[in-house]
């Protein structure tokens, strides 16, 4: 287990659709991230795992996104009736426990969705 | 080498130069900030951290400063290199939150 993965790696839908990405953390993380990112833009925050319960939700998670991590592995984000300015690159990340991460958080390499 | 005072959202640099990006935070309670480079279609990828009890932090051929008086954080890259071009981002963390909040990137382009 050398990194973060995230499936797929780029999706395209019509709007209306949804979509569901999945992300596997580093396998002895016990927390987990979700990112959206916009063109030129930093990462902004979606919702955070620790292990399985979800701690934390930005106000950008509206109630068309859903996250889940049901067993403390990998997690799911799921985008129902898509829509135009849904288009990002969402990033994972996971994280041991700890207060001072040692070397950051370790993205994925996201996954690019772009609504037609 | 090249430089900017401000954070300017692109920076030339010409290679074997010293480069130095600048970032602002705004959240006095943030005590913990790390440097990431995203290349294009890839994810951030840590580059150095420091916490808010240090000044300066060296790794390998980069150096961080922090001023927590006006909230300035730098990074500098040494004889910069083709493959330091990429998008450039410091992301801030505060005590009692597990979050990480980025800032405006900085495009740095290497000039052969």
């Amino acid at each position: 287990d050398t990194g973060v993965s995230q499936d797929p790696r780029h999706k395209i839908t019509k709007r209306g659709q949804n979509v569901t990405f999945r992300c596997d953390p580093i396998s002895e993380h016990n927390r987990l991230y979700w990112y959206r990112q916009t063109l030129g833009q930093g990462p902004e925050f979606l919702t955070y795992f620790q292990n399985e319960a979800q701690l934390e939700k930005s106000r950008l998670l509206s109630d068309r996104f859903s996250a889940e991590r049901p067993k403390g592995s990998f997690s799911t984000l799921e985008i129902q009736r898509t829509e135009q300015g849904d288009s990002a690159m969402y990033l994972c990340a996971s994280t041991p426990t700890g207060r001072y991460l040692v070397s950051g958080y370790t993205f994925g390499s996201g996954t690019r969705l772009t609504v037609v | 080498g090249e430089s900017v005072g401000l954070h300017l959202p692109t920076l030339s640099v010409q290679e074997g130069d010293n480069s130095i990006i600048n970032c602002a935070y705004s959240n006095s309670a943030s005590d913990y900030f790390i440097w990431y480079k995203q290349e294009s279609g890839k994810g951030p990828q840590f580059i150095i951290d420091i916490r808010s009890n240090m000044d300066k932090r060296q790794g390998q051929r980069v150096t961080v400063l922090l001023n927590k008086t006006v909230k300035h954080l730098s990074l500098q890259i040494a004889a910069t290199q083709p493959g330091d071009s990429a998008v450039y981002f410091c992301a801030e963390n505060a005590r009692n939150d597990y979050k990480l909040s980025f800032g405006a990137g900085t495009t740095v382009t290497v000039r052969a």
